[in-house]
């Protein structure tokens, strides 16, 4: 079952405005990945994690592998329209061999 | 990016009747695949791991009788739904593993199953 928590569940926000969210596990993980996912479409990968305490961009995102390797962030920054979509956080542990553990996603809404 | 293709992306069927998915990787080779099943509004669960040329794992609680998977070669692995009920109408979702990658995943665009 899940061992993911993320949150929020959902927001809405204005055009413009910065969106934060995390996700907490009570397993260590040594990889921390995020995803969006459109409606109707598989989930995309938008940062890759590898280590604890990295902190990696990718044009507005910024996400952070927590230094207990059992959290992370995602952060939007200036979010625009087509930032919508559901985003889920997912971990994988060293011997999993890349089976992902997923979060329950967060929808976000952006406002024009 | 490496592309990941399934086929088809959505499907309706009749109950009792059986449904086949594939899962393509158009671009790389994948000794690995991995089936997620996604219910409206919510996360994705990994039902089984497919290996080229060997049984798949199935995930507890996951029928393997049920969801019959193959994997007989290094850009296809098939999923089918046996004798599907309206419970199983759901997005059904594949990601492939690039064997030359350190285990970078690539997910398929989804297929979404319909069962009257």
């Amino acid at each position: 079952g899940q061992q993911l928590n993320q949150s929020p569940q959902s927001m809405f926000i204005q055009e413009g405005e910065d969106v934060s969210m995390n996700c907490t596990s009570s397993s260590i993980f040594n990889t921390w990945l995020w995803y969006k996912q459109d409606p109707g479409e598989g989930p995309v990968l938008l940062i890759a994690l590898y280590k604890a305490g990295e902190l990696t961009s990718n044009g507005r995102l910024t996400a952070q592998f927590g230094i207990t390797r059992k959290d992370s962030f995602l952060n939007i920054s200036a979010s625009i329209p087509s930032d919508v979509g559901i985003y889920f956080c997912a971990g994988q542990f060293e011997t999993s061999g890349s089976r992902l553990t997923f979060g329950e996603g967060t929808q976000l809404t952006v406002n024009p | 990016g490496a592309v990941v293709s399934q086929h088809p992306s959505w499907v309706i069927c009749k109950s009792g009747t059986s449904v086949k998915i594939e899962c393509r990787s158009l671009d790389f080779q994948a000794t690995t695949m991995f089936w997620y099943r996604q219910f409206p509004k919510q996360s994705l669960m990994l039902m089984a791991t497919s290996n080229e040329g060997s049984k798949a794992t199935y995930e507890q609680g996951v029928e393997k009788d049920k969801f019959l998977i193959n994997h007989a070669s290094l850009t296809l692995s098939t999923l089918t739904v046996t004798s599907a009920h309206p419970e199983d109408s759901s997005f059904y979702i594949c990601s492939a593993k690039d064997v030359k990658n350190t285990g970078e995943l690539f997910f398929g665009e989804g297929s979404r199953l319909t069962v009257l």
